[in-house]
């Protein structure tokens, strides 16, 4: 994949959990579209932030995004069982026009 | 609800054809762009197809481009994917999902494809 993630991430019940996302200069460092997804097996995929920090109404403020040069973060705060998924990355790339991680699964 | 389903998915021999379809209801079809996004057995998304509010602009990635084409009917709140000529490597599921390319806020569950002889 384009993003590069770490492939897995756990914490316990109550705990925060940071999950990395690291591009280039043409995608995440370039521009304010990063967006990060949860996903269930066999449910649809969630949006769960845009724009590198902005949730969509209704996600809970335990989700927060922020970036800093070509690495996007998506930390959870105060984890719940329900949070065990997968989580993936993704970046407008001007001409591409936009790209994914790998994907990092969630252990709680 | 807002809601879209993904249908259309099977198997298919390589160099076949298989035409998707996701319909779309709880929300404005025609005032929203769409999307195809696929996802191969233990790999990211990948973005494959975008289509502008009333037909007007399109883009595709370029592993399907030339092979697959993308269309919408907003009289029937349905979004197709035509894809002809395909590969083994085209095995995915396959997701219809709004919005602008780089933020897609709602998504299929997806539909299945499986490309093999």
């Amino acid at each position: 994949s384009a993003l590069t993630q770490p492939p897995s991430a756990s914490g316990s019940p109550g705990q925060s959990v940071t999950i990395s996302c690291t591009g280039t200069s043409s995608d995440v460092g370039g521009y304010k579209y990063v967006s990060w997804y949860q996903h269930h097996p066999g449910k649809a995929p969630k949006l769960l932030i845009f724009e590198v920090n902005r949730r969509p109404s209704g996600v809970p403020d335990r989700f927060s995004g922020s970036k800093s040069g070509n690495t996007a973060s998506l930390t959870v705060s105060g984890l719940q069982p329900e949070d065990e998924s997968e989580f993936y990355c993704s970046s407008y790339a001007g001409n591409r026009p936009v790209v994914f991680g790998g994907g990092t699964k969630l252990t709680v | 609800d807002v809601q879209l389903v993904e249908s259309g998915g099977g198997l298919v021999q390589p160099g076949g054809s298989l035409r998707l379809s996701c319909a779309a209801s709880g929300f404005r079809f025609g005032a929203s762009a769409m999307n195809w996004v696929r996802q191969a057995p233990g790999r990211g998304p990948e973005w494959l197809s975008y289509i502008s509010t009333g037909s007007l602009n399109f883009n595709y990635a370029d592993s399907v481009k030339g092979r697959f084409t993308i269309s919408r009917d907003d009289a029937k709140n349905s979004l197709f994917l035509q894809m002809n000529s395909l590969r083994d490597d085209d095995t995915a599921v396959y997701y219809c999902a709004r919005g602008p390319e780089h933020t897609l806020d709602v998504w299929g569950q997806g539909t299945t494809v499986t490309v093999s002889s």
